[in-house]
């Protein structure tokens, strides 16, 4: 059974912090990585995609990848309420199919 | 919303009556995705679709079939609804974007059954 984990949360951070979101994929030959945020009642929406290990910066959000431990992160710097919301970590397990983690939810505190 | 449109977005129905979901996308993409999201199980995928006729299961398909007669529809039915079918149904895309694929997902569509 190939699984995505998450931390259920809610992870609270105040703003202005840096909120640290992680995920653990169980299958090894997993080759993409996708970070969405998705707002109470709302769809998610991509954030970030990330396929090599290491580090990828777009804006405020770094996605980083270390595939050897099997293990992707999402760094949110400069945290503001707007950031409030369910962040799904997912990962591409085949030809066009994904799986999902359950998301972990992030509170900034004004 | 990378051109998805989800019909209903909101449904009531009784038990044991038949329902059916519609997704339609106006970019042509060839992968679209069936997937319900209840709370602490996260997004479970029902069915998808490779192409016109093409379909296959996903991890939680009992009880649900789906049809693609159209590149740009991608019918979910309850053939009998139960209670435990109650949930949020989202319909999503895969986009080629260069040498990635992304999910793109509607809006949603919020059942009920009573």
């Amino acid at each position: 059974q190939k699984e995505v984990e998450q931390n259920s949360g809610p992870l609270s951070v105040p703003e202005g912090a840096i909120a640290s979101l992680n995920c653990t994929y169980s299958d090894r030959v997993s080759q993409s990585f996708f970070w969405y945020r998705q707002y109470s009642g709302k769809s998610p929406e991509l954030i970030m995609s990330i396929y090599s290990n290491g580090d990828k910066e777009d804006g405020r959000f770094t996605a980083q990848l270390n595939k050897a431990s099997q293990y992707v992160s999402l760094l949110i710097r400069d945290s503001q309420p707007s950031d409030s919301a369910t962040y799904l970590c997912a990962v591409n397990i085949g030809t066009y199919k994904y799986i999902f983690g359950t998301g972990t939810r992030l509170k900034v505190l004004a | 919303d990378a051109g998805i449109t989800q019909s209903p977005r909101h449904k009531v129905t009784e038990t044991g009556t038949p329902v059916t979901l519609r997704c339609h996308q106006t970019e042509n993409h060839r992968y679209m995705y069936w997937y319900r999201q209840d709370p602490g199980h996260g997004l479970r995928l029902i069915h998808y679709s490779y192409g016109v006729k093409d379909t296959d299961k996903g991890e939680v398909s009992d009880g649900y079939s789906v049809s693609r007669s159209k590149t740009e529809d991608f019918l979910l039915t309850l053939e009998s609804a139960t209670s435990s079918q109650t949930s949020v149904y989202f319909c999503a895309i895969s986009a080629d974007m260069g040498e990635e694929n992304i999910q793109y997902f509607g809006a949603g569509t919020r059942l009920s059954v009573l």
